[in-house]
């Protein structure tokens, strides 16, 4: 099992607002990064230091973190962003990296 | 534009090697780490490895320590990744992404590659 602990499914209505969450004890200590992946592309950016957004990546993407858990918000969301969204940090005892175990989102 | 572009498919036997490589464009190669991220059929993510393309350092996941070796080509700004003794278990997609890291605490990667399909099959 991973060190990163995400819900396997959400969804959300066509416009609504929807949060993912990430949940570990090296967040703590690491930030999170999350990826967005689409059936047969490789994975995406979408947020990275917390809540920072690549360029290109929309503005209703957006990061959160408090304790051990990190969020990533889609805020108004749209059919593009119906996706597997994968978060990231640095493992908590040595220099490794996780993953999560990703959330699959479907926009209804 | 930054940019990684990967190695074809591979279809392998049980018990062969497979090297897959990363070419990297669009910004200085010995300035970023590079790792190597996995994805079996249906399943999430999983780190491999980590290699500094400056000094040719490499860190590995302890699941595959020993039987996984990442090396780099400054000459030609390209990773590599040689998986021994293969099984059907690592019957995946491999992707090579590029690392950012701000002090010691937050790292993320992009971009990465477009992944390379290794299949294990008698």
């Amino acid at each position: 099992s991973s060190e990163l602990t995400q819900d396997p499914a959400v969804s959300v209505a066509l416009g609504q607002t929807v949060r993912i969450t990430c949940q570990g004890d090296n967040l703590r200590s690491f930030s999170a990064s999350w990826y967005q992946q689409k059936p047969g592309q490789a994975p995406v950016l979408v947020i990275y230091d917390k809540n920072n957004r690549p360029s290109g990546i929309p503005d209703r993407f957006s990061g959160f973190s408090s304790g051990n858990t990190a969020s990533l918000t889609v805020t108004g969301a749209q059919a593009e962003d119906e996706a597997d969204y994968y978060c990231s940090s640095r493992g908590i005892s040595s220099y490794y990296w996780v993953f999560g175990g990703g959330t699959k989102l479907t926009v209804l | 534009q930054v940019q990684l572009v990967q190695s074809g498919a591979e279809v392998k036997k049980p018990g062969a090697s497979v090297k897959v490589s990363c070419k990297a464009f669009g910004y200085t190669f010995t300035s970023h780490y590079m790792h190597w991220v996995r994805q079996a059929p249906g399943e999430g993510l999983e780190w491999m490895a980590v290699i500094n393309c400056n000094d040719g350092r490499t860190t590995y996941a302890q699941k595959f320590q020993g039987r996984v070796t990442v090396t780099r080509d400054t000459s030609t700004s390209t990773v590599y990744i040689e998986i021994n003794s293969l099984t059907s278990e690592d019957t995946a997609d491999y992707y090579c992404a590029r690392d950012f890291s701000r002090g010691e605490t937050s790292w993320w990667f992009d971009p990465w590659g477009q992944g390379t399909l290794v299949t294990v099959s008698s």
